[in-house]
Formats: structure tokens, sequence, C-alpha cells
């Protein structure tokens, strides 16, 4: 079956552009996580959905940054005013439930110009 | 809180050798511990994981990894590495305890493997 998918793969913008970066989790998986990968760090959570329940922003570095989740399947991370400190390898992942192994997507590589 | 020590940054091993990578972990209650594999611009694979039962666990690519609750470690190795099984590898970790924050992965900074031929 299908992976989770991420759109675009690689994304090259200007600082003080807005940027969408969308997940396509795979089909029936409940349980949606961004993590934010920068170069030489480990991977930093974002933001966690889980089914219909409120969001686990806790993550989520400044307000510049927003997620949402529709109809509980695609995701969309916005990023507004981007800064040069935003650029980064941002990955998704979704899981069956709560409890059970993360599957990732390839990514999304940001560079802010 | 909850976090993840990977103590080597890099890991050299011979082609055929036995290969350790190191992982030490804190949480508050009992742990859920994950291994990662990322090759190079690809995303993350599971390759085992600890939630409860037998300490010793064995998972994808002749990979196994050992938890240990004295020494808060899980420790992932292999009999004999192949050249193959060069990449970045993260553990993770998160409290089975729930609240504020549980069902998030912590992970380490990642430790790179290098096969050598």
């Amino acid at each position: 079956g299908a992976g989770v998918s991420q759109s675009p793969s690689n994304k090259v913008t200007e600082k003080g552009k807005d940027v969408e970066l969308r997940c396509d989790p795979i089909s029936g998986h409940t349980a949606l996580y961004w993590y934010r990968q920068s170069l030489g760090q480990g991977l930093e959570f974002l933001i966690y959905f889980q089914g219909n329940s409120a969001p686990d922003k806790s993550g989520l570095p400044s307000d510049r940054f927003s997620a949402e989740r529709t109809g509980g399947s695609v995701s969309t991370l916005t990023i507004q005013r981007t800064q040069q400190e935003d650029s980064a390898v941002y990955l998704c992942a979704s899981s069956p439930t709560d409890y059970n192994e993360q599957f990732f997507g390839p990514g999304t590589r940001l560079t802010v110009l | 809180a909850q976090s993840v020590a990977q103590p080597e940054d890099q890991v050299n091993v011979a082609e055929g050798n036995p290969l350790t990578v190191k992982c030490t972990y804190s949480v508050s209650g009992n742990p859920y511990l994950f291994w990662y594999v990322q090759y190079p611009n690809r995303g993350l694979q599971f390759l085992l994981k600890y939630i409860t039962g037998d300490n010793l666990v064995k998972g994808s690519y002749g990979f196994e990894a050992e938890f240990n609750k004295s020494q808060t470690s899980f420790h992932l190795k292999k009999p004999s590495a192949l050249v193959s099984d060069s990449a970045l590898y993260f553990c993770a970790v998160r409290d089975i305890f729930t609240g504020a924050g549980s069902y998030q992965l912590t992970f380490g900074k990642g430790t790179k493997l290098s096969v050598i031929p």
C-alpha cells in the first residue's frame, strides 16, 4: 500500500514569504505528526493530531507556524513570514494509533534565502 | 520530561564485524523505545521497538536491541555488519504514562554508521 507522501519534495523561498507544506498520511491512520530536522540536529517535534481531538501544538517554535488537518486525513503545515532559521527538512509521520510505531514520509526540504 | 542520548556522533565498523549503536533514555514512567534508520535523502524507516515483554527485541534487516531498565539503555546491535547498513540511526522514546505531550516521540541526535568494506 501507499506510504506517507509529502509535497513538495523541495521548496526554495525568499525570506518573508509564506509557505505551505502538505502531508498525505497512510489511509486509516488516525495519528499524524510533524517534525523538523535541521542539519546536524535530531528530529524536533512540532505538532500532533489524533482523530477529532484538539491538536498538541506544544512543539511549534513560534506563532508563525500553524497546521491543520482536514477531514482527519491530509494535513498542511503553514509557515508565515519565513526566516532563514526555518530552513530544514520537514517530516510528516502517521500511525494507526498512539501506541504504534510512526511511519514517516520522505520529507520536504525547505530553503529560505 | 523525556530525553534520549546517543553518545556517539559516528561509529565506524568493518564489514562482517559486529556493530553496536548506543542509546540511553530518560522518562518519568515506563518507556516505549524505537530505532529508526535514515538513508541519504530519504525519510526515516522503522527498525524495531520495545513496548513490553522480552528485553531482547528483533527487528528488520537483522538488527536487534536490548532493553536494559537498570542502565536505561536500548543499544542497537547487529552480529555482522554490511556495507549497505551505512546510514544515520535514530533512537526515540516516549513515556507510556499518558499526559500532555506524551504522544510525541523524542529523538536522539542520530549516529552515523559507516561500514567499511
